[in-house]
Order: structure tokens, then sequence, then C-alpha cells
């Protein structure tokens, strides 16, 4: 079963770092381009950042480019998103997902983040 | 960044059809077909019904349609069914580079069943 599991998520005070990690299973996870979404409490989802299979370019959304930063270890299949300058509207669960072609195929459960003090 | 619009809620009775807007522009509905619909139950993960305006994924139920015309992409729920009732948010390839992205979501829809 091809499956995406998010970790990393909880509560940071404004301006903090935090980590998140997905760990990819039961598909090639080298094979694909990866994605963050995320969605605060009670709104839609809003794409966050995208990273290709390799060696190649990745992409942010205005509202974190400069303060986000997406990664990837193709030999533990695991995608990370290194999040500083936590701001309030930060807050929000976090879905990795994966890429198949303009559409975001497979989601994980999410993680969420709080920022607050 | 500007999100695609869709109605803030729809809502029918079993058996009948539905039908959900998502209104963009050039830049991305418009533009591509490479509008894509997710059903998200509360507190449960996005999950991908229908991909590039009319496709559905294998196990779909046929009682999702998808179509586009011009900037505005809809998604059709025929035979609506009591586990439906669900938040439905559609999504787009976009060039815009006012944001800097790939996908632009829409607004979400929830969808009622009476």
């Amino acid at each position: 079963e091809e499956q995406l599991v998010e970790s990393g998520g909880g509560l940071v005070q404004p301006g903090g770092s935090l980590r998140l990690s997905c760990a990819a299973s039961g598909f090639t996870f080298s094979s694909y381009e990866m994605n963050w979404v995320r969605q605060a409490p009670g709104k839609g989802l809003e794409w966050v950042s995208f990273i290709s299979s390799s060696d190649g370019p990745v992409y942010y959304a205005d509202s974190v480019k400069g303060r986000f930063t997406i990664s990837r270890d193709n030999a533990k299949n695991s995608l990370y998103l290194q999040m500083n300058s936590l701001r309030a509207e930060d807050t929000a669960v976090y879905y990795c997902a994966r890429d198949g072609y303009q559409v975001l195929a497979v989601w994980g459960q999410g993680t969420l983040v709080t920022v607050s003090s | 960044q500007s999100a695609l619009t869709q109605p803030a809620s729809v809502s029918g009775s079993p058996g009948q059809s539905i039908t959900i807007s998502c209104t963009g522009s050039s830049s991305d509905v418009g533009g591509y077909n490479y509008v894509s619909w997710y059903q998200q139950h509360p507190g449960k993960a996005p999950k991908l019904m229908i991909y590039d305006v009319t496709k559905r994924p294998s196990g779909v139920s046929n009682r999702f349609s998808g179509s586009k015309s011009g900037n505005t992409a809809s998604l059709t729920i025929s035979g609506l069914q009591a586990e439906d009732e669900a938040d439905y948010h559609c999504a787009s390839y976009t060039s815009s580079s006012s944001f800097g992205g790939l996908y632009v979501f829409g607004t979400g829809t929830r969808v009622t069943v009476l």
C-alpha cells in the first residue's frame, strides 16, 4: 500500500523553528516529485512547496519563501520541510503529497503545527 | 495569492445530482487541462477524486465526474449518497508568478446531504 506518514509537528513560539518529516512506503520514492500542502484551522488548502525527484528545481509559495526549505533523502525514502522564523499565520496541518504530473495523487494524514506564545 | 473561487456550500437530497463550480483565470483553470478535485472528510486527509479535468483514479465511483468551460471547472456528484457529505477542494496547475507557485487551490465547498 502506498503510504505517506508525516511527523515533527507541535507547538512552537513565534520566531522559532521546526522540521517536519514525511516517510514514504509502498512505492519507489526516488521516482516521484513531492509537495507540502497546508491547511489552517477551518480554512482551505494552500500549496507550500515542491521538490523534484532528484537534484532539480524546488519551488515555494511566496508566503513561505526565504523561511522554509524543502529537501529529501531518497536513500531514506523521506521528505523534509525545515521551517524557520515561524509566524502565527503558519499554524496549520501540514500534509506531504506525492506529485503525479500536475496532480497530488497520494496524501499523508498530516501533522499539526501550532505557532503561539 | 488568489485562490480559485468555489461556493461555500452546496446541498442536495439522497439520489439527487449536485454540481460544484471552481472559477479561476486564464493563468490556471482556463489555461491548462490540469484541474483536480479532492474530497476531505472532517479530520481526514484529502483524497483525489478527479484529475486532468475529467479523469477518475481507480477506485473512485463513476458517480463523480468533472468538466471545464473557459475559466470554470465543475465537479458533479450524481446519485448523492450520505457518505458524499464532505468538503471538496479544486486545484489547478498555474503559470502565475504572482505567488511563485505551481498549484492553486479553491476556497473549498462543504457538501451537505439533506
